[in-house]
């Protein structure tokens, strides 16, 4: 499985935008970029993911390198309850692919 | 979206008994299954993947007669710990592929407690 490598931590401000980066340098062609979150005693939760293009949705928006070797998480406006840890994750999307988690970013929401 | 159910959210049992937790996916089928474990402070580790009608695929270093799982159904999987012991005692967390634009929706994990 390709590895991903985040910052263990990250801290913010309430309403304010918050950038976690991802590398993947050795991604593969056929690679998806995947971004899950985990809220305290809680099973992860399904954020984004990519291929190649940017993405955006509802929760937040994934800009992917040219080179796709890292990617950005982006929040635009962060809440109290964006306070999770943050998995970049890379799998192959064709059929059920096992998904393998590294230790992510703990983001820490500042009132 | 894709919804999964995890049941029981918690249970505590005795050392030497067996637990058994339950993992639905509720408005989708799901032919594939994960069951993840995680202790306190770490990562989700995969343990193993639950296939529909045939044997589980379990990752290495997961005692498969320990952690028995059963995937009977396209909407059920069932993972049963065996003979638990307190070093058992963790939060598993099963997932499921729904619909591919939503990824993989996860259960919403069990704590078992084992004294």
């Amino acid at each position: 499985d390709a590895k991903t490598t985040q910052p263990n931590s990250m801290e913010s401000n309430e309403e304010e935008p918050v950038h976690l980066p991802c590398n993947h340098s050795t991604i593969s062609g056929t690679d998806y970029i995947h971004w899950y979150r985990q809220l305290p005693s809680q099973g992860p939760e399904y954020v984004i993911h990519g291929l190649t293009s940017n993405v955006n949705n509802r929760m937040a928006s994934l800009a992917i390198a040219e080179d796709r070797k890292s990617s950005t998480l982006i929040l635009h406006r962060a809440t109290l309850r964006d306070a999770a840890v943050y998995y970049c994750i890379l799998t192959l999307i064709q059929g059920a692919q096992k998904l393998v988690f590294g230790q992510g970013t703990r983001l820490t929401i500042n009132p | 979206g894709a919804v999964v159910s995890q049941h029981p959210s918690w249970v505590i049992c005795k050392s030497g008994t067996s637990v058994k937790i339950e993992c639905r996916s509720l408005d989708f089928q799901a032919t594939t299954m994960f069951w993840y474990r995680q202790f306190p402070k770490q990562s989700l580790m995969l343990m193993a993947t639950s296939n529909e009608g045939s044997k589980a695929t379990y990752e290495q270093g997961v005692e498969k007669d320990k952690f028995l799982i059963n995937h009977a159904s396209l909407t059920l999987s069932t993972l049963t710990v065996t003979s638990a012991h307190p070093e058992d005692s963790s939060f598993y967390i099963c997932s499921a592929q729904g619909q591919s634009n939503y990824g993989y929706t996860f259960g919403s994990g069990t704590r078992l407690t084992v004294v």
